[in-house]
């Protein structure tokens, strides 16, 4: 267990509106990871941070964007929902460790947009 | 990125040892191999990670040729707990930005 949480657990939005998603850690760790996971395509990898105001792209940043302030926060937002990105999101950490990391997952986030 | 192959899915009773093999053909020299396991409605649980040879630990063993273009994770005595998706993944250890790509993963279904 890694203290990761997110919040909130499970949301319904519509069409068009604003969405934040946020990740906590307790041990800051300077990297930090948002994938998204559907039905028939496995976790994808939406951003990803390696420490306070550095992120980056994976591979379906289209329609979301990120901020990190704290080390302890990650936030996904998603400007103007759209239907396509109801899913699960996860949150992850990564623990370097002496041969190599392991990633640490958050317990995700259920959205659906309407 | 490497990419990865594995089966869709695999069959196993209680008691049985259980390995999935991973192709990863165009393994890099400084891509290590990783395994998740993942529960429903769970975030993917860390399993194992090895570079060549064997790795053990308290959960599987990870077996890895020479040539490193293929493993096998292998889960000893399975249980109906066991029950979930696993991923194999590769990508490097060294590299500040390195980040891991899941593949759709092999769901396991260990029967009674």
């Amino acid at each position: 267990d890694a203290g990761i949480t997110q919040s909130p657990r499970h949301k319904v939005t519509e069409t068009g509106t604003p969405v934040t998603l946020r990740c906590h850690q307790t041990e800051n760790h300077r990297y930090m990871y948002w994938y998204r996971q559907d039905p028939g395509h496995g976790l994808r990898l939406i951003h990803y941070s390696y420490g306070v105001k550095d992120t980056d792209k994976g591979e379906v940043s289209d329609g979301y964007s990120v901020s990190r302030s704290k080390t302890e926060d990650f936030l996904l937002t998603l400007e103007s929902a759209t239907s396509s990105q109801t899913s699960v999101y996860f949150c992850a950490i990564r623990k370097d460790v002496e041969d190599g990391y392991e990633q640490y997952f958050g317990p995700g986030t259920r959205l659906t947009v309407t | 990125l490497a990419k990865t192959t594995q089966p869709i899915s695999m069959d196993s009773y209680e008691g049985q040892e259980v390995n999935i093999t991973c192709s990863h053909n165009n393994i890099a020299t400084n891509d290590y191999i990783t395994w998740y396991q993942q529960f429903p409605s769970q975030g993917p649980r860390f399993i194992i990670q090895g570079y060549k040879t064997k790795v053990t630990n308290e959960v599987a063993s990870l077996f890895i040729p020479a040539d490193r273009k293929s493993s096998t994770l292998s889960l000893p005595r399975v249980s109906l707990s066991d029950t979930a998706v696993y991923y194999c993944l590769v990508g490097e250890m060294n590299s500040g930005y390195s980040t891991l790509t899941f593949g759709k993963g092999t769901m396991l279904l260990v029967s009674p």
